[in-house]
């Protein structure tokens, strides 16, 4: 079984200051994981992929996470907020079933941006 | 398309109604999945179609949730005799092999059951 646990259900910075937003995972597998973005009544876009290559991954918009193994950890960081980055966060971790990938989404994090 | 499409994007429905919520995944992308986002939570797994076969619907909540793919591109997500605790708004993605296990998702249906 596949789950994924973000930490904080809320994360408030402000602008110019960096971010951190937590997640955690199990696997019982080698995972794919993912960080996708929700801006209020828009769909999810995907910030970020982890997929066994390198363990610190680049997204977009200064968005970046490193895959920790033993601390089963992908924690999303940006090294300073911007006001347009205040959205709802997403961590996403992927099993396979049937031949695909089934992704199991966190929560979420809601991350505010003070000017 | 350019990406994936559903529709309606907002529907009100009577408790007691039948609905339909369609998407439109990305051209030649073989996986499709369904998922449901009520409000201040993460989506929840529906189902998942490869192709026209649906391989997994365990995350249907009940047997009014159905689910199809008849021709292994549009799918149409139904829910018979609505219930208010089916407001949530409805999440399509689709996905190809070459992608990396990426799905790509559409901007969702909102469905409020009044």
């Amino acid at each position: 079984a596949q789950s994924v646990t973000q930490l904080d259900s809320h994360v408030s910075v402000s602008e110019g200051t960096p971010v951190l937003l937590r997640c955690n995972y199990s696997s019982s597998y080698s995972p794919s994981l993912f960080w996708y973005v929700q801006h209020p009544n828009k769909g999810l876009q995907l910030l970020l992929k982890y997929t066994s290559a390198a363990t610190l991954v680049k997204g977009i918009n200064g968005f970046e996470a490193e895959f920790k193994k033993s601390e089963t950890s992908f924690h999303l960081t940006k090294p300073s907020a911007h006001m347009s980055d205040a959205a709802e966060y997403f961590c996403v971790v992927s099993h396979a079933s049937g031949g695909s990938y089934i992704p199991t989404f966190g929560r979420g994090t809601s991350l505010i941006v003070h000017p | 398309g350019a990406g994936v499409s559903q529709s309606p994007r907002y529907k009100v429905a009577k408790r007691g109604q039948d609905v339909a919520l369609r998407c439109d995944p990305i051209s030649g992308h073989v996986s499709l999945f369904w998922y449901q986002q009520a409000l201040g939570q993460g989506p929840e797994f529906l189902t998942y179609f490869q192709n026209e076969a649906q391989l997994d619907k365990s995350g249907l909540p009940s047997d009014r949730f159905f689910a199809e793919r008849p021709e292994g591109s549009v799918s149409t997500l139904k829910i018979q005799r609505t219930q208010q605790e089916d407001s949530a708004v409805y999440l399509c993605a689709s996905s190809w092999p070459g992608s990396g296990n990426t799905i790509y998702f559409g901007e969702g249906s909102w469905l409020t059951v009044v």
